[in-house]
């Protein structure tokens, strides 16, 4: 079974622009998170989409967006890029959200993204 | 959530096992205790996680103090591979694919030849 896919791996954007950067989850996992990691804050939760609906948020401000598409698939968005905005941006899936058996994140390698 | 305190570093050698620390001496009755471990330049993995008792898997054993103000990761045979940052994690329930893991600065355990 093919893991979770990030994509691009990298990506160097200029400070205004904004960015998309996608997910593929897990086949039948229809949970995704997002995470930010950089060397000082480390890994920060982004928001988590679950049926194309956004279940929870982190701290983060509103630059930064998320969607999911019915074939569980996910975005996220960062508008008016600032120079913090550096790090890799994690995408973990799972089967379902909490409030069961114990669903295990799968953590795809991420994309490195480096604002100008 | 609970917070955890980790040490920063750990040396451990090779074919050893390697035990790593956590307090959360906050812990409340309903949270869980996490283990995943992040590889250098890859995503962070799963290893383990607990309540009460303690859990053994194929890669590693939890050992949860009675208290529940600690616990210990133990990798029984450590290899060159098991190098990487461990982050103890606790949290209400059993659900990990919601709410959002909170991550903390967690330990880096360097595997020694």
């Amino acid at each position: 079974k093919a893991g979770v896919t990030q994509t691009p791996r990298y990506l160097i954007k200029t400070r205004g622009q904004q960015v998309t950067l996608s997910c593929s989850p897990i086949s039948g996992h229809r949970s995704v998170s997002w995470y930010q990691q950089t060397p000082g804050q480390g890994l920060q939760f982004l928001f988590e989409y679950f049926s194309e609906t956004q279940r929870n948020k982190g701290n983060f401000p509103g630059r930064f967006s998320g969607r999911q598409f019915s074939n569980s698939r996910s975005e996220m968005n960062v508008s008016t890029l600032e120079l913090g905005d550096s790090a890799l941006y994690l995408c973990a899936s799972s089967l379902a959200p909490s409030g069961g058996a114990y669903n295990e994140q799968f953590f795809g390698p991420g994309t490195r993204l480096t604002v100008l | 959530d609970a917070k955890t305190t980790q040490p920063p570093s750990m040396d451990c050698a090779e074919g050893r096992a390697a035990n790593l620390p956590c307090n959360h001496s906050t812990i409340s009755g309903n949270e869980y205790v996490y283990w995943y471990r992040q590889i250098h330049s890859q995503g962070p993995q799963y290893i383990i996680h607990g309540l009460k008792n303690n859990e053994t898997n194929e890669m590693a054993s939890l050992i949860i103090t009675e208290d529940r103000k600690s616990s210990t990761l133990i990798l029984p045979h450590a290899t060159l591979r098991d190098t990487a940052v461990y982050y103890c994690i606790v949290r209400v329930g059993a659900g990990g694919g919601a709410d959002g893991l909170t991550f903390g600065k967690g330990t880096h355990l360097i595997i020694q030849p």
